[in-house]
């Protein structure tokens, strides 16, 4: 398993601002991934970040709007950019800390309203 | 590509009542399965994974599913419902360890006293 941290839990945003979200997890893991729940839908993948290279982004996502930073094997953080109403939604971030089972571990969450 | 059809946004069971969620994938490649469930305000928690081992899979809180290849189904059950047991909960669908899941839309249970 994994104990994942997300900094900020929630915050209320101002239209045009952007909002740096960090996760930190407390083991090294190869792949994190970048998650968006808007309000009363399912999951969506943003981007999957790998240690050492540029995200991966999913259609529908781009870096100017969503850049992804990943430093090191416990820490990633997540921007978004200019930002309007529409982006008020919880974004996740997870990781896989299995070698052979595919499971993910999400972190809380952070709630972004944005005005 | 994978993609993951839950059927019912909502379900409302009594407490006691069989709960029945439903699940359909489609995939290229033998799937790994799963059921997460998210309470209010909260992040997902995995009830149970399938990844070939065996087709009953048993996870957390009296939960099971059952993965029928020839039904491309993994619906999941639970014999007596509980009032904590009302929550989303998300079917989703990989390819292999360290891949990316896809999600279903979800389903919201709940549990009627």
């Amino acid at each position: 398993s994994a104990v994942i941290s997300q900094k900020p839990s929630r915050d209320i945003c101002q239209r045009g601002t952007s909002l740096t979200i960090q996760c930190q997890v407390d083991s090294q893991v190869t792949m994190m991934f970048w998650y968006r729940q808007q309000p009363g839908q399912s999951l969506t993948l943003i981007a999957t970040a790998n240690q050492g290279s540029e995200a991966t982004y999913e259609s529908g996502f781009v870096i100017d709007k969503f850049p992804i930073s990943r430093p090191n094997l416990t820490f990633s953080t997540l921007t978004v950019s200019n930002m309007s109403p529409e982006d008020s939604s919880i974004y996740l971030c997870s990781v896989d800390v299995s070698a052979n089972t595919g499971e993910l571990f999400f972190g809380e969450g952070s709630r972004l309203t944005v005005l | 590509a994978q993609s993951v059809t839950q059927l019912g946004s909502h379900v409302s069971v009594s407490e006691g009542a069989l709960v029945l969620l439903r699940c359909n994938y489609s995939s290229s490649v033998p799937p790994y399965l799963f059921w997460y469930v998210q309470y209010p305000n909260q992040g997902l928690q995995l009830l149970l994974k399938y990844t070939s081992a065996a087709t009953l899979v048993k996870g957390i809180n009296g939960f099971e599913a059952e993965f029928k290849k020839s039904e491309t189904s993994f619906h999941l059950t639970k014999p007596s419902a509980h009032m904590s047991d009302a929550a989303e909960y998300f079917c989703a669908v990989g390819k292999a360890a360290g891949n990316k899941l896809t999600f279903g839309g979800g389903t919201r249970v709940l549990v009627k006293p």
